[in-house]
């Protein structure tokens, strides 16, 4: 297993831009989150998938978020006019209650500063 | 309101110390209990998961415990290290993926 990887680990974009962040979970894992951290405070959870299906979305993913997991696998996050309140780490998590026993296994994080 | 309160804030201990995290939930109905070592600017790490028959689980120098009818878990941590440094979150798990509810994290610092 190489874990969940995150990429790009860094944006800095101007507001007003779109930015799209790749989450690869560990292989065969069905199950991936997408959580926002800002600093000092703990992640907060936007969405879940279950292989493709999207089961549950946050109140506080907006309608300029969008996430998809196309093929079970890897999943895009997107944010379209970004503001500065939406800069923050976002988390990817995967697991597999059958593989992992239900432990959530977390990427790096994408940071994301909207200047 | 599905709650993780987390105590305290902020540690700092000298290296060898013994201490003890805090965390208190009000989340139901409730699932599991995690604790996550993050490190700065790092993705968290799993420490312990409990779930509701479980009264204690040892991670190495880390033990964790939990009393389900008080909704009160702590992590305890022996002989400190120097690279325990790091925030420690608290998760709790309800009904569903959404019910997976992090505390804000205490802080830890060890000093030499």
């Amino acid at each position: 297993d190489t874990g969940v990887s995150q990429d790009p680990r860094h944006k800095i974009t101007k507001r007003g831009q779109n930015v799209t962040f790749r989450c690869d979970p560990i292989s065969e894992h069905n199950r991936l989150y997408w959580y926002r951290q800002t600093l000092g405070q703990g992640p907060e959870f936007l969405t879940y998938f279950q292989n493709e299906a999207q089961l549950e979305k946050s109140r506080l993913l907006s309608d300029r978020f969008s996430a998809e997991r196309p093929k079970g696998s890897f999943s895009t996050l997107e944010i379209q006019r970004t503001e500065q309140g939406d800069s923050a780490m976002y988390l990817c998590a995967s697991s597999s209650p059958d593989r992992s026993g239900n432990t959530i296994y977390f990427g790096e994080g994408s940071w994301l500063t909207v200047v | 309101k599905n709650q993780v309160e987390q105590s305290p804030q902020s540690l700092i201990i000298l290296e060898g110390k013994n201490c003890t995290l805090q965390c208190n939930y009000t989340v139901s109905p409730f699932s599991n209990l995690r604790w996550y070592k993050q490190d700065t600017g790092r993705g968290p790490v799993s420490l312990t998961i409990m779930t509701f028959s479980e009264n204690t689980k040892s991670n190495g120098r880390y033990t964790a415990t939990l009393d389900a009818d008080t909704k009160q878990s702590s992590l305890h941590i022996t002989a400190s290290q120097l690279s325990d440094s790091a925030s420690y979150i608290c998760v709790v798990r309800g009904s569903s993926a959404s019910k997976i509810i992090f505390g804000s994290g205490t802080r830890l610092s060890i000093r030499p």
